[in-house]
């Protein structure tokens, strides 16, 4: 079982569809992110959660919405997306105040169509 | 805010020659510094890190990094590449609370039999 877990690992949408993506870390970690990763772009940190409260939104687009219930789970609720949302969207934990390397899942595969 | 800088988006060398992956930072304060490694379709997954102890750091598979303060530089280097080390390499950096980090655009890394 890996560290992170994140489902589903691919999802298609069309652009009035409403989904979401499961994080879950098995790690003890206080601390859980979202990142984006589209193609020929460099990792865009999008959400970051500390012991279940938002400490980072990078100025993200509303369609997108996080959703933090306790330190092991992290959700991405989607809706109304745009083709250019397209991307691998990848969850990760970390300790922090310790070595704090962060811990990446294998990422969610979107597509919007 | 901290920056990364990674110079060449892509590298190629032959298997057997040495892999140089180049790494800059802009910090403000001492970092800690990462690299991460990402195979297709994959998540990242931390190859070796720097939080202050020794200069030259060893990694995962035979990788490792030596942090130059003096040349705000932490090269990845491998004295001889192996067809399995083709993938995309990030150089990260992380703000003291660890709870930012800040990626490179990657450089992918192809090894020619």
């Amino acid at each position: 079982e890996t560290g992170v877990t994140q489902t589903p690992r691919h999802l298609v949408m069309g652009m009035t569809n409403k989904k979401s993506l499961k994080c879950e870390q098995h790690l003890g970690h206080n601390a859980m992110y979202w990142y984006k990763q589209s193609a020929k772009k460099p990792l865009e940190l999008m959400f970051v959660y500390n012991f279940k409260e938002q400490t980072e939104n990078n100025s993200v687009p509303s369609r997108f919405s996080p959703e933090c219930p306790n330190s092991s789970h992290l959700f991405l609720h989607l809706h109304t997306l745009q083709p250019e949302d397209s991307a691998l969207y990848l969850c990760a934990s970390s300790q922090t105040g310790s070595t704090g390397e962060l811990f990446f899942g294998e990422g969610s595969r979107l597509t919007v169509l | 805010a901290q920056s990364v800088t990674q110079l060449g988006s892509h590298v190629s060398v032959s298997e057997g020659a040495l892999v140089l992956l180049r790494c800059n930072y802009s910090s403000s304060v001492p970092p800690y510094l990462f690299w991460y490694v990402q195979y297709p379709n994959q998540g990242l997954q931390l190859l070796l890190k720097y939080t202050s102890a020794a200069t030259l750091v060893k990694g995962i598979n035979g990788f490792e990094a030596e942090f130059k303060k003096s040349e705000t530089s932490f090269h990845l280097t491998k004295p001889s590449a192996h067809m399995s080390d083709a993938a995309e390499y990030f150089c990260a950096v992380s703000e003291d609370n660890f709870n930012k980090f800040y990626f490179g655009s990657g450089t992918k890394l192809n090894v020619k039999p």
